[in-house]
């Protein structure tokens, strides 16, 4: 079945500095790949997603990479902001009756210094 | 436009106690989700629908039971609250694409 794990469990930046966020995952024919951003006390926010069909894909300050061949995708954010400071997971979704159903990572906490 | 609301935001409960919590959209969207978080951890899934009448059963479904009389609403019940299921627990809906979440509500079973 779907699994997706992190590497690291907490990640601290400097403000203005870029991130990195790792998510590796097991399933080979996985195809669709989300990030979510999770402030304390609030449910996740829809970041980005990307198919495996893309290595690459931008959004406003953050890009995500997809590398199939290693089973591992990244989540970057560019010029970090404290607004960036929360949990980030990816997902992986699934289908049934045509419901998206997803399997998240454990996600990394990122922190941003001021 | 409130997107998608879960009452109460709170809760503490009595091992055995029941249970429901509440989940309304006000997007007219066909599926309805519910998650449960447990510390440290990702969102896993406990139960879903996909329109009025139809659900299915998600990762974690034992000790939850769902219905879904309306669009709109999708609550989650709890016919015997046990400690295991001291979690956040977080509903979500979309019309087939990235799913919205609402807020949680924190249970804690005693």
């Amino acid at each position: 079945g779907e699994s997706v794990g992190l590497h690291l469990p907490t990640l601290s930046v400097q403000e203005g500095d870029n991130s990195i966020i790792n998510c590796a995952y097991s399933n080979s024919a996985s195809d669709y790949f989300i990030w979510y951003k999770q402030e304390s006390g609030k449910g996740p926010q829809f970041i980005i997603d990307i198919r495996s069909n893309m290595d690459k894909r931008q959004g406003q300050r953050v890009t995500v990479l997809l590398n199939k061949t290693v089973k591992h995708l990244s989540l970057q954010i560019a010029a970090t902001q404290p607004g960036d400071s929360a949990v980030y997971f990816c997902a992986e979704p699934s289908w049934g009756q045509g419901a998206q159903k997803l399997v998240f990572g454990q996600g990394t906490r990122l922190t941003i210094n001021p | 436009n409130a997107g998608v609301t879960q009452t109460p935001k709170f809760q503490v409960l009595k091992t055995g106690q029941s249970m429901t919590l509440q989940c309304a959209q006000d997007m007219n969207h066909e599926y309805m989700s519910w998650y449960r978080q447990d510390p440290g951890m990702g969102l896993r899934l406990i139960h879903y629908s996909v329109g009025a009448g139809i659900t299915d059963q998600g990762e974690v479904p034992n000790g939850y039971n769902v219905s879904r009389s309306t669009t709109e609403d999708f609550p989650l019940r709890l016919l015997s609250a046990a400690p295991s299921q001291t979690s956040v627990y977080f509903c979500a809906s979309s019309s087939g694409g990235s799913q919205h979440f609402g807020d949680g509500t924190r249970l804690s079973i005693l």
